[in-house]
């Protein structure tokens, strides 16, 4: 089956930094998503992609669908502290298919 | 508030008993999902409703039994787990399975198997 592999696995950053995490694939994926999880919460959409190349912003998140279908990147700039939680990846191959999700990303933020 | 809605939000049950988590979306969605997220392990699909119909089995054991009597209810019933069964349960829904405008998720029912 299609898997995402999600890095890095882990951060532990100091506020005010700048975050990349991606996720790649070996299948080509014509809708990216990414999701964020707060602690003792379920995942909730953070950005939508529907197009290849296509860039999106979401506040300090900026999100990006890569060229070749077969990944996407979700930088986050200026971290706060509330930035803490687990990203989660997300890649649908055509209409009628089950999202695809990453591993995660468990981001730790330093005051 | 998400919109998707589960019940209990946490629940400890011996192995020997029966117990049902429940979900409830109110955002008029037609596709209801169960996964199962354990530690260190990417969110695990369970089943697919899609208008009331189940579409998917992802292979899970018999002890978890689900029942979709509605498009806006879905529940997962329980019955001699086993300790590995421990995990968040998540609910979600979307618009329906065969358009994606990306799932909305419950916040969970943390299940621990004694």
């Amino acid at each position: 089956g299609q898997q995402l592999n999600q890095s890095p696995q882990s951060m532990f950053i100091q506020e005010g930094e700048d975050v990349s995490m991606n996720c790649t694939s070996s299948s080509i994926f014509n809708t990216w998503l990414w999701y964020k999880q707060d602690p003792g919460e379920g995942p909730v959409l953070l950005i939508a992609l529907y197009k290849a190349g296509e860039l999106t912003s979401n506040g300090r998140l900026t999100a990006q669908f890569g060229i070749t279908r077969k990944d996407s990147f979700l930088n986050i700039s200026a971290s706060i502290p509330s930035d803490v939680g687990i990203y989660f990846c997300a890649g649908q191959t055509d209409a009628g298919n089950m999202l695809t999700f990453g591993g995660g990303t468990r981001l730790m933020v330093k005051p | 508030e998400t919109g998707v809605t589960q019940t209990p939000r946490h629940l400890v049950m011996g192995m020997t008993n029966k117990k049902s988590l429940k979900c409830e979306q109110h955002l008029g969605h037609n596709a209801m999902y169960w996964y199962k997220q354990s530690a260190k392990k990417p969110l695990e699909l369970m089943f697919v409703y899609n208008f009331k119909e189940q579409t998917e089995n992802n292979s899970v054991p018999s002890r978890f039994s689900p029942e979709c009597p509605n498009s806006s209810h879905l529940f997962l019933h329980l019955h001699t787990l086993q300790p590995e069964d421990s995990a968040l349960y998540l609910c979600a829904s979307s618009q329906e399975v065969r358009r994606i405008y990306g799932y909305t998720f419950g916040s969970g029912t943390r299940l621990t198997v004694v």
